[in-house]
């Protein structure tokens, strides 16, 4: 599964977007990016997936690069609560476990 | 609550001592999987059933480490003699067999080895 890389610490003040970037530049035509972000001592918790297209659900967006080469998680209004670290996965379908990186620490400030 | 379930949450013990953790999969799902999350890290795959057949076994599950799904649905996960390297957050994520195989993890077992 293809390798990923995320800036390991980003912040973000409370009630704006937040952006948070992932470069999977080895990406295969069928692996899916997945985003999942872990609230400290909790387990990771599911945000989105995608393959090509953008994605939106009650979470979060995912826009992915036309290349696929990259892509970013929008949190469109950060809360204190979205401060996490947040991981980006490449995963084919076939594959069984998932890959963590470093991830990105986010923290969201008042 | 339908999400994936563990326990015990916390556990102390004693090096050498033996220590199981459950976990309870989301209840359509067949696949089950374990991983563990030192700290600073994230978490590493250790092995992942399928109903009950255990498919794939990370080189990280050392013979002290066992792991069991009897009856395809719960989960137990066995560490014998234990050593305090194994202090760590052990997690547990099932997820479908078909279709997109969204893992969903459970809040973990903190292992405390002293």
């Amino acid at each position: 599964d293809a390798k990923t890389t995320q800036p390991p610490s980003m912040d973000c003040a409370e009630g704006r977007a937040a952006n948070l970037p992932c470069n999977h530049s080895t990406i295969s035509g069928n692996e899916y990016v997945y985003w999942y972000r872990q609230i400290h001592s909790q387990g990771p918790q599911y945000i989105i997936h995608g393959l090509k297209n953008n994605e939106t659900n009650e979470m979060a967006s995912l826009i992915i690069t036309e290349d696929r080469k990259s892509s970013t998680l929008i949190l469109p209004h950060a809360t204190l609560r979205d401060t996490a670290v947040y991981y980006c996965i490449v995963l084919n379908n076939a594959g069984n476990m998932l890959t963590f990186g470093g991830g990105t620490r986010l923290m969201v400030k008042p | 609550d339908t999400g994936v379930s563990q326990n015990p949450r916390h556990k102390i013990t004693k090096r050498g001592q033996n220590v199981t953790f459950r976990c309870d999969p989301i209840s359509e799902h067949n696949r089950l999987y374990w991983y563990r999350q030192t700290l600073g890290q994230g978490p590493e795959f250790l092995t992942y059933f399928q109903n009950e057949a255990q498919l794939e076994k990370s080189r990280l599950l050392s013979d002290r480490f066992s792991a069991e799904r009897p009856k395809g649905s719960f989960s137990t996960l066995e560490i014998q003699r234990t050593e305090q390297g194994d202090s760590a957050m052990y997690l547990c994520a099932s997820s479908l067999s078909g279709g997109v195989k969204t893992q969903y993890f459970g809040p973990g077992t903190r292992l405390l080895v002293l």
